[in-house]
């Protein structure tokens, strides 16, 4: 598999209840994006990892939004506390080159969180 | 910041039918400009991008030319097909901070029926 994954595709979760949405970059691609897309809306962009740097995280709602890419491959995206408006598809890309070079970006399937 | 506006959906088209999706955008400079698509159930894919005034992206039959003139980059094809039922954005990357993130529209859903 030459793309990108993530798990779990679906996530139902209690109001209050912490998740952790796994993203699996294509190899050796340098940029990592988590996005958020709310129903019936385009993404928007939350985080953005330079290998292993955190370089732009202007994205994330609130404090409650946390991820992490500690090896420079595989990211999570930790959500405290979650509330309804957390409810939406939570998107991870990566692209082969890092920093400020227009690259494309490959789109993983999504995780679809759904907060009761 | 830089941003994108996108022709509301859905559109529904009969087979064979011509196809345009409007996208206006604005921008500090010329940026690249990209078409994606999400097919029910998948995620993201690019569908065709341009990285300069005047360049014609082109995928699938899809194509879509980048008129700094008029700011836009209008998603076109001659004779759409079932399998294209999807939903098209439009989107540029917004610069600022550590990289170029990307700024989408809304999304366009396109019906086609045979």
């Amino acid at each position: 598999g030459a793309g990108v994954s993530q798990s779990p595709r679906y996530k139902v979760a209690k109001r209050g209840q912490d998740v952790a949405l796994r993203c699996d970059p294509i190899s050796g691609h340098v940029s990592l994006f988590w996005y958020q897309q709310a129903l019936g809306q385009g993404p928007e962009f939350l985080t953005y990892f330079q290998n292993e740097a955190q370089l732009d995280k202007s994205g994330l709602p609130s404090d409650r939004f946390f991820a992490e890419r500690p090896e420079g491959s595989v990211s999570t995206l930790k959500i405290q506390r979650t509330q309804q408006e957390d409810s939406a598809v939570y998107l991870c890309a990566s692209s082969l080159l890092g920093g400020l070079r227009t690259d494309t970006q490959y789109f993983g399937p999504g995780t679809r969180l759904t907060v009761l | 910041g830089n941003s994108v506006t996108q022709m509301e959906g859905p559109v529904t088209l009969s087979e064979e039918a011509f196809l345009t999706i409007n996208c206006t955008y604005t921008a500090t400079g010329y940026p690249s400009l990209f078409w994606y698509v999400q097919y029910p159930g998948e995620g993201l894919q690019l569908l065709l991008k341009a990285t300069k005034a005047d360049d014609k992206g082109s995928n699938k039959g899809f194509e879509a030319t980048y008129r700094k003139e008029t700011t836009s980059f209008h998603l076109e094809k001659g004779s759409v097909q079932v399998s294209d039922s999807a939903v098209y954005f439009c989107a540029l990357p917004n610069y600022g901070g550590a990289t170029n993130k990307l700024i989408f529209g809304t999304g366009t859903l396109l019906a086609v029926q045979p």
